[in-house]
């Protein structure tokens, strides 16, 4: 199925350092979301956003909304062992209810 | 406000035989949604309902899937004749709908592999 490109792939990164990722796609969304996953658990929301060039913080978590309606990436500032996990991007066409996931960014902190 | 809980967390079924699984939403959301995940991938999307309504469904829901919400409420996801590449992570999801819509809240998930 459909999805977006989502990188990098995989992150191992020390303690304290921000983290920035990605994702574009060929197709304009409308909506795009933020979710983090951790194993055996279902995807939980970090961020969702709504309007093209909207930029929206969650402690320490920040996501833009691309201008192009194309892109979007997720920044954690000062990452700490939690924040362990694959997060993923999501976008929607429309309020049908659909999403199309990336294929999801592993992120791994060192103490 | 329990969340979205799906039943069973696991599941082991052998190749040929049916499975049903099932999905209770958050009991104020309206639209309910099935996604399937495979190891290293993002969920991929099935099929959603709103109440009682099943209002899209995805080309990968072949004709051994069916999905079922009968009284708006829980909804079943039924696999027949399952197969190895069945095996996968199935995501229940709920939401109000509306402009928040996309704000899903998904279940545990139900691991299924086919042996």
């Amino acid at each position: 199925g459909q999805q977006l490109n989502q990188s990098p792939q995989s992150m191992f990164i020390q303690e304290g350092e921000d983290v920035s990722m990605n994702c574009t796609s060929s197709s304009i969304f409308n909506t795009w979301l933020w979710y983090k996953q951790e194993p055996g658990e279902g995807p939980v929301l970090l961020i969702a956003l709504y309007k093209a060039g909207e930029l929206t913080s969650n402690g320490r978590l920040t996501a833009q909304f691309g201008i192009t309606r194309k892109d979007s990436f997720l920044n954690i500032s000062a990452s700490i062992p939690s924040d362990v996990g694959i997060y993923f991007c999501a976008g929607a066409f429309n309020q049908g209810g659909k999403l199309i996931f990336g294929q999801g960014t592993e992120l791994s902190v060192k103490p | 406000d329990t969340g979205v809980s799906q039943d069973p967390r696991h599941k082991i079924t052998k190749r040929g035989q049916n499975v049903t699984f099932r999905c209770d939403p958050i009991s104020e959301h309206n639209r309910l949604y099935w996604y399937r995940q495979t190891l290293g991938q993002g969920p991929e999307f099935l099929t959603y309902f709103q109440n009682e309504a099943q209002l899209e469904k995805s080309r990968l829901l072949s004709d051994r899937f069916s999905a079922e919400r009968p009284k708006g409420s829980f909804s079943t996801l039924e696999i027949q004749r399952t197969e190895q590449g069945d095996s996968a992570m199935y995501l229940c999801a709920s939401s109000r709908g509306g402009q928040d819509g996309y704000g899903y809240t998904f279940g545990s998930g139900t691991r299924l592999t086919v042996v």
